[in-house]
Order: structure tokens, then C-alpha cells, then sequence
């Protein structure tokens, strides 16, 4: 069955430094998402992307966030300066078409470690 | 706004013997519902979903799940539970805007299994 795929599975990185996480989604899915889950809390909801562009956001999501689609299989977030709240664990989501019937798969995510 | 409570943060339960879990949604409108699974050091898998039609909806795994729109609840039961069912489990909502399809996540119930 096919999968999402998220690299790395463990990134650590000093406050202040730019991260990339990588996320290769399922290969006919047209819907994109990245969610976050602090150690001990909710799975939180960032941001979707659909046909090259955000649909929608959190208030999680400010100016250091952004998302990329830069070929045809991979789908990036990129974290510009990092702080010591943005280690978590982070999933990456895809789904086929519109509708929420139609359920969102999941990666196996990458976690986070800002020092 | 839609909000997901499990109100089980931990739940023990012998090998072999039943196993319910619980979840209560606030939403204005028709509920998509979902149950996913998250295995130590995994990522989220999905057990099953509720979007319409018969109440009672069977998943993967042997699970089943309830939905009673009067109680505004989505129970996830088990009948026979087996140590590899020892998870966290998260209850979610999606919406059913056009948009983004978000995904709300309860705070999960984490199910410890005695042997």
C-alpha cells in the first residue's frame, strides 16, 4: 500500500537555524498537510496546501513557517529561525480530492529537537 | 469552533478482555469522524471513519466505533484486546468547508495491555 514518507525522522538543530522537513505524499494525492504534536499534547494542525498554494492555516503558522511543493513529489516546511517551542513532532498528511470523507494518510513523522 | 475530548488520558486492560473508548465532538454541523493509532515511534494509521449512513462502522484491526449523534460521541470498542493493541489513540473531527479539510484531534487515550 502506498505511504507518505517523511525525512528525516530525527532532526536536531540549534535555536536560531533554519530546518527543512521533507515529506514525499502519496504519489495521486492532490491534498498536502503538516500537523505538529508537542511532547504530551494534542496533534495540532498547521497548515494545508492544495494546487501550489496554502488553503488554509493555523494561527500556529506565522512568518517563520512556510511550505513548498518544488517538483512533483516532494512537499516541504521550512522553519527560518528556530526556538526551543518548535521541538515537537511533526506529521506530514495527504489525501486524494475535496471533501473531509476522504481520510488523510499519514506519515510516520519527524522529530524535532531545537537545542 | 469544533473541539474533540477523550476524557481517558491512560487506560489498563487485560489481554483478551473488552475494550471502549471514548470520545465526545462539539460541531455545528454533520460530524466526519475518525479514529487513528499511533504505535510507539509510528506515525498515525487509520482505523476507521464515520461520515454517514449506519452508526455502527467497522475498522481495521477488529475495531468498531459508534456514533451517537444524541450524545455527540464516537466510541471506539474492541471486544477481545491484543498486546499488540497497547497504542495511543486519537479520536478526530473533520470539517467540512471546502477549504482546507482540517483535521481536529482529541487529546488521545494512551491503552496499556496486561499480559
Amino acid at each position: 500500500e502506498p505511504e507518505v514518507t517523511q525525512t528525516p525522522s530525527h532532526q536536531v538543530t540549534q535555536m536560531g537555524q533554519e530546518v527543512i522537513l521533507r515529506c514525499v505524499p502519496i504519489s495521486n494525492h492532490l491534498y498536502f498537510y503538516w500537523y505538529r504534536q508537542i511532547l504530551g499534547q494534542k496533534v495540532e494542525f498547521l497548515v494545508s496546501f492544495y494546487n501550489n498554494e496554502i488553503s488554509e492555516k493555523s494561527e500556529i503558522f506565522d512568518d517563520q513557517f512556510s511550505v513548498e511543493r518544488p517538483d512533483g513529489s516532494n512537499f516541504t516546511l521550512k522553519i527560518r529561525s528556530t526556538k526551543l517551542e518548535d521541538s515537537a513532532m511533526y506529521f506530514c498528511a495527504s489525501k486524494p480530492g475535496q471533501g473531509p470523507n476522504q481520510p488523510q494518510h499519514f506519515g510516520d513523522g519527524t522529530r524535532l529537537s531545537i537545542l | 469552533a469544533q473541539s474533540v475530548t477523550q476524557p481517558d488520558i491512560h487506560i489498563t486492560v487485560s489481554e483478551g478482555a473488552s475494550l471502549e473508548l471514548r470520545c465526545n465532538y462539539s460541531y455545528g454541523a454533520t460530524p466526519y469522524l475518525f479514529w487513528y493509532v499511533q504505535s510507539p515511534g509510528q506515525g498515525l494509521q487509520l482505523l476507521l471513519k464515520y461520515f454517514s449512513g449506519d452508526t455502527l462502522v467497522q475498522g481495521i484491526k477488529g475495531f468498531e466505533a459508534e456514533f451517537k449523534r444524541s450524545q455527540s460521541s464516537f466510541n471506539l470498542r474492541k471486544p477481545s484486546v491484543h498486546w499488540s493493541d497497547a497504542a495511543e489513540y486519537f479520536c478526530a473531527v473533520g470539517l467540512g468547508s471546502a477549504a482546507g479539510n482540517k483535521l481536529t484531534f482529541g487529546g488521545g487515550t494512551r491503552v496499556l495491555v496486561k499480559p
